[in-house]
């Protein structure tokens, strides 16, 4: 069965730090990969996207995720995070035809101002 | 201008009460699906709906029914509530799921409390 992995649940970082949130995926075939932020209270909105082309994708906010095929990763990341960074985050993988988002288990990160 | 918006917000109730939460979208899009988040914040797919028509049914239990009167419509239908029905239930839309721009747009979604 598909399935998404985020290796760190909760991270705490100072603001300014760099930032980097993993996510493994299992499927073997075509994927599309997604993150997606919800914000305290707030709905998921989308942070980046890879279909194809380039595997270092450029995102909102300063963020950027790099597909790596062989690793089956597609890992986040941020140079220097703010305190308005604070937010729980989600790596999504696309298969099939259906659409269906396969989510991991989530990040949330915490950013001390 | 909302994109996709979902009612009620809050929606708190009695165990064994049949609920309805709706959804709309603005977007044109063809698809739209339901999603729930658990008390551990993991997002799991419910049912997916392609102009009208049933593309995903996950294992979901038969008390869950959507209906989708036109494409820009799909509600959610709780028969017989269950305290393990407390969740936030997303919708979402995207264009064809097929298609490369399939990026999927949530709503704000809909806090579900069974007591």
């Amino acid at each position: 069965a598909q399935s998404v992995s985020q290796h760190n649940h909760h991270v705490i970082l100072s603001e300014a730090a760099s930032l980097e949130l993993g996510c493994n995926y299992s499927y073997g075939g075509t994927v599309n990969l997604f993150w997606y932020v919800q914000y305290p209270g707030q709905h998921l909105q989308l942070l980046l996207k890879y279909f194809s082309g380039d595997p270092l994708v450029k995102g909102i906010k300063g963020f950027e995720a790099e597909f790596i095929k062989s690793k089956f990763s597609f890992n986040l990341r941020k140079p220097s995070v703010q305190w308005s960074d604070t937010a729980e985050y989600f790596c999504a993988v696309r298969s099939g035809n259906t659409g269906k988002l396969i989510f991991g288990q989530g990040t949330t990160l915490q950013v001390k101002p | 201008d909302t994109a996709v918006s979902q009612t009620p917000k809050y929606l708190v109730t009695q165990m064994g009460n049949d609920k309805s939460i709706k959804c709309e979208q603005n977007l044109g899009h063809d698809t739209m699906y339901w999603y729930k988040q658990d008390s551990k914040k993991f997002l799991k797919i419910m049912f997916s709906y392609n102009n009208k028509e049933l593309i995903i049914n996950e294992t979901v239990p038969n008390r869950f029914s959507p209906k989708s009167p036109d494409k820009a419509h799909l509600n959610l239908h709780i028969n017989s509530l269950e305290l393990g029905d407390s969740a936030v239930y997303f919708c979402a839309s995207s264009q064809d799921p097929r298609a490369v721009m399939g990026t999927q747009y949530f709503g704000p979604g809909t806090r579900l409390l069974v007591l």
